[in-house]
């Protein structure tokens, strides 16, 4: 089956310093990529649709200076989030749906867990 | 507006009992809906979906969910619960009629199997 690498997995960093997260799929082409944030006991927010040569669409709150978005490849979009403060710790998601017809399912990775001090 | 809900926060049930997981959704056009699965520090993992067809959707893991169009319903169960399906379900849906992949996520149900 279609499998999304995420990367890091855990990552802990300074308030004031930028934090890359990087999402991949493995075995599969992704021309959109879904960037989720969960909160504790939370569901998931969709934060952005990162679109493969182009700019990514960010829904409405979400701050596009703090959360860039880069979809280089057809394989790859990260997220960085910049100038990271203690707020934006959180659980942090990318899916990809995969290619080949329109099953609406999407592939998940397997999340970042980003602590700010 | 469009949304998903999942009643309950937390669902227990004994080993070996059969659970159900509910939701139910308001959404225009066609829906698609789906069931996802967390693991603790996990990303989301597909269960099942319906898409058309047969209102009873068969998925990983022994899930099952049903379609009920008139009650607007896409509850998930299982005959009988193991103790290593706790986790946290989402159910999801999307109006493909839209063209998107933009999914309704639920606020997620908490099962917990006893043993």
């Amino acid at each position: 089956g279609a499998v999304v690498s995420q990367h890091p997995s855990r990552v802990i960093c300074k308030s004031g310093t930028s934090v890359k997260i990087e999402c991949r799929s493995l075995d599969f082409q992704a021309t959109t990529m879904f960037w989720y944030r969960q909160f504790p006991k939370q569901s998931l927010m969709l934060m952005a649709t990162s679109n493969e040569g182009s700019k990514a669409t960010y829904e409405q709150g979400v701050e596009k200076d703090k959360f860039l978005i880069n979809h280089a490849s057809l394989t790859l979009s990260t997220l960085t989030v910049t100038s990271a403060h203690p707020e934006d710790s959180s659980f942090y998601i990318c899916s990809a749906p995969t290619t080949g017809g329109n099953t609406g399912e999407l592939f998940f990775g397997e999340g970042s867990r980003l602590t700010v001090l | 507006a469009q949304s998903v809900a999942q009643p309950e926060d937390q669902v227990n049930v004994a080993e070996g009992n059969p659970l159900t997981v509910k939701c139910t959704y308001s959404v225009s056009g066609n829906p698609y809906l789906f069931w996802y699965v967390q693991y603790p520090n996990r990303g989301l993992q597909f269960l099942l979906k319906y898409i058309t067809g047969d209102n009873l959707v068969k998925g990983s893991y022994g899930f099952e969910a049903e379609f009920n169009k008139s009650q607007t319903s896409f509850h998930l169960k299982k005959p009988s619960a193991l103790v290593s399906d706790s986790a946290l379900y989402f159910c999801a849906v999307t109006p493909w009629d839209s063209g998107t992949y933009k999914y309704i996520f639920g606020t997620g149900t908490r099962l917990k199997v006893l043993a």
